[in-house]
């Protein structure tokens, strides 16, 4: 059964700081893993999407990096601000299975 | 529409009585999925429909939920005899293959009274 596990479960930062996020899954039989971002009462925001076959994915200030063979990726967010603030979720889509398996987030705050 | 978009956004029901909560998937994409987040829980999948094949239902909690999807559009998820254990937020998400990026509705928040 496929686990993923974030880490930490909340961060605090100031405004300004460049920070690392991190996802480990247990099953590497994977064809994708995206990151979202969740606000409080909403729903869900794309990201980024790695594909297996891919290393990292940049957007703006965030980069997503896939090691599949060890099971992690990370999310760094350059230069953080204020409006960061939110749940940052990553969810595999499994080879076996037809459905993304999310991991419990990371509640950031940047402090302005 | 741009994106998924989930109707109602808010439903209040009392104890016993059926809802209907509705998803409208953007245009083209073949799979729709169906989540649940409870309060302070991670994302609980329901279920997954890809095209014009059967539904994989493995995530549904018991035999009061049922969905599904017509035309390969629109789906509505219907939870029967509600419990208050079902109050949760709804999510609904499409992409446009099983391996593409997902793209997520801003969900239909259940509660049961």
């Amino acid at each position: 059964k496929q686990e993923v596990t974030q880490i930490p479960a909340a961060l605090s930062v100031p405004e300004g700081e460049n920070l690392v996020l991190n996802c480990s899954f247990t099953d590497s039989a994977i064809y994708n893993l995206q990151w979202f971002r969740q606000d409080p009462g909403k729903g869900l925001t794309s990201l980024l999407l790695i594909q297996s076959s891919q290393r990292e994915q940049t957007s703006g200030r965030l980069n997503a990096s896939l090691d599949k063979s060890s099971g992690r990726s990370t999310l760094y967010i350059a230069a953080s601000q204020p409006g960061d603030s939110a749940t940052y979720l990553c969810a595999v889509g499994l080879l076996n299975g037809n459905k993304l398996v999310f991991g419990a987030g990371t509640i950031l705050r940047v402090k302005s | 529409g741009a994106g998924v978009s989930q109707s109602p956004s808010n439903k209040v029901t009392e104890k016993g009585k059926d809802v209907e909560l509705r998803c409208d998937p953007i245009s083209g994409h073949t799979a729709l999925y169906w989540y649940r987040q409870s309060l302070g829980q991670g994302l609980e999948f329901l279920i997954y429909f890809q095209g014009n094949s059967a539904p994989d239902k493995s995530g549904l909690p018991s035999d009061r939920f049922s969905a599904e999807r017509t035309g390969g559009s629109v789906s509505t998820l219907t939870i029967q005899r509600t419990q208050q254990e079902d109050s949760a937020v709804y999510l609904c998400a499409s992409s446009f293959t099983i391996d593409t990026e997902a793209f997520f509705g801003q969900g239909t928040r259940l509660t049961v009274v």
